[in-house]
């Protein structure tokens, strides 16, 4: 069975780093783009960024301040997050691609990140 | 950046109806398009991808329908647990981009 369980949320003043991991069980990392995306308190979903075999790509509201990465031999995909602002507030999922760049078939239930003083 | 706009963002129906959602992208997109349900504190659900294509596990009242700038989601016979948020996504270039969501509620 396919699971996704993030961690690492939490409560994090302005201009703090955090780092979310997302363990994978059911299925290879390796074989499969990865995808994060955040849903602010109310609001509609919002893609933030990317990673397969050839590379990453960043939503402009976060590039040059989130890494993604993974670690396929702990099948574990990350996000760290740097010069955290307000409006990164919010839910953090991750999803599997299901094809390469296609739709996301699975997520994971998704951890709670929250920038205030 | 693709823009995606649903319409209606809200929308109140009965157990039984039929009940049609529709989402627009600013540019063409060919059927690089998905659905997805959202329940309040629950993930995202895949619905529909490739815009008509059914995912494994989906109960066939949902279809999708549509391709280039316009697609519909229908539910054809609304059941009690479909009460839900439903956003669709383009997958056609990055950013990828989602719709503001459609808020489906119980009249």
């Amino acid at each position: 069975e396919v699971q996704l369980v993030e961690s690492g949320g939490g409560l994090v003043q302005p201009g703090g780093s955090l780092r979310l991991s997302c363990a994978a069980s059911g299925f290879s990392l390796s074989a499969y783009w990865m995808h994060w995306v955040r849903q602010a308190p109310g609001k509609g979903l919002v893609w933030v960024s990317r990673t397969n075999s050839d590379g990453t790509t960043y939503a402009d509201s976060v590039k040059g301040r989130f890494t993604i990465s993974r670690d396929d031999a702990k099948n574990t995909l990350y996000l760290q997050m740097n010069s955290l602002r307000a409006e990164d507030t919010a839910v953090y999922y991750c999803a599997r691609d299901q094809g390469d760049g296609h739709a996301f078939d699975y997520w994971g239930l998704g951890t709670l990140v929250t920038v205030s003083s | 950046d693709i823009q995606m706009t649903q319409s209606p963002s809200t929308l109140s129906a009965s157990v039984g109806d039929r009940v049609t959602i529709t989402c627009r992208a600013s540019q063409s997109i060919s059927s690089w398009l998905a659905w997805y349900q959202q329940k309040p504190g629950k993930a995202p659900n895949l619905l529909i991808y490739k815009a008509s294509s059914l995912q494994s596990g989906v109960p066939s009242r949902f279809s999708g329908s549509g391709s280039g700038t316009e697609f519909t989601l229908t539910i054809s016979s609304l059941q009690p647990d479909d009460f839900a948020t439903y956003y669709c996504q383009q997958y056609d270039s990055y950013p990828r981009t989602f719709g503001q969501g459609t808020s489906l509620g119980i009249k």
